[in-house]
C-alpha cells in the first residue's frame, strides 16, 4: 500500500517569506510524486513533479520541491511567498511502473498574510 | 482546449435517489479516475479506467457505479444516495506511463438530504 502524510493542516507566512509545506509518503519500489494547489471552488492544479534525476525539481509559481529518499520526504517551498499563494495545497505519490493509482494526502491550508 | 469537463456542477438528491455525474476530456488520454474531497481526508479514489471498456475499483467504490463506453467519456452513477455520499467529486484524466501528471475538472458538489 503507498500512502502520503501532510502533517501540517495549516501553515501560515508572512508575505515575503519563505514558505516550507511538508509531505512525507511510503510506497514499495521508486516513488513518483506530485504537487497539486486547490483554490477555492476549482479543480485541482499541477504544480510539479519528482520522478528521477536531480532531486530539486523547479514548478509553476516559482515553487519547488526537494526529494529526500533517506527521510522519504518531497517538501514543498517557495523563496518568496505572495498573498495569492493562499490556497489548498496537496501531495500526491504514485508507484513507479504503474499508471492506476495516484495516493493523495490530506492536504495543507497555506495562509501568506499581508 | 476544454481539458475535463464534469456536469453537473452543482446537485441536491434525495435519500435513495439515483444520479450519473459525467466527466469528459477532449485530450484524448487512456486513463480516467473519480475521486471524492472530503474536509481532512484529502482526496479519495472511487474508481478508475486504463482505458475504453475498462473500470476497476479503487479505495472507496462501494455505493458507486461506472462506466466507460467511450474513451473521452467516463461517467459515476449512484444507484441510491445516501447522505454518506455527500461530497466533492472531481474527475481526473491522464495521457498514460505512470511518471505523467493528472488533469482535473472543477469538481461536481453533491448534496444528498
Amino acid at each position: 500500500a503507498q500512502s502520503v502524510a501532510q502533517p501540517e493542516d495549516q501553515v501560515n507566512v508572512a508575505e515575503g517569506n519563505p514558505l516550507t509545506v511538508k509531505c512525507t509518503y511510503s510506497v514499495s519500489g521508486n516513488p513518483y510524486l506530485f504537487w497539486y494547489v486547490q483554490y477555492p471552488n476549482r479543480g485541482l492544479q499541477f504544480l510539479l513533479k519528482y520522478i528521477t534525476g536531480d532531486n530539486l525539481v523547479k514548478g509553476s509559481y516559482g515553487f519547488e520541491a526537494e526529494f529526500n529518499k533517506s527521510q522519504t520526504s518531497f517538501h514543498l517551498k517557495k523563496p518568496s511567498a505572495l498573498v495569492s499563494d493562499s490556497a489548498l495545497y496537496f501531495c500526491a505519490v504514485r508507484r513507479s511502473g504503474s499508471a492506476r493509482q495516484l495516493t493523495f494526502g490530506s492536504g495543507t491550508q497555506l495562509t501568506v498574510l499581508p | 482546449n476544454a481539458g475535463v469537463t464534469q456536469t453537473p456542477k452543482f446537485r441536491v438528491l434525495k435519500t435513495g435517489q439515483s444520479m450519473t455525474l459525467l466527466c469528459a476530456q477532449d485530450m484524448n488520454h487512456e486513463y480516467m479516475y473519480w475521486y471524492r474531497q472530503d474536509p481532512g481526508m484529502g482526496l479519495r479514489l472511487i474508481h478508475y479506467s486504463v482505458g475504453e471498456g475498462t473500470t476497476a475499483k479503487g479505495e472507496v467504490p462501494d455505493g458507486y457505479n461506472v462506466s466507460r463506453l467511450k474513451k473521452q467519456n467516463f461517467l459515476l452513477g449512484l444507484e441510491s444516495a445516501a447522505p454518506s455520499q455527500t461530497s466533492v467529486y472531481f474527475c481526473a484524466s491522464m495521457e498514460g506511463g505512470a511518471g505523467t501528471e493528472a488533469f482535473f475538472g472543477q469538481g461536481t458538489r453533491l448534496t444528498v438530504v
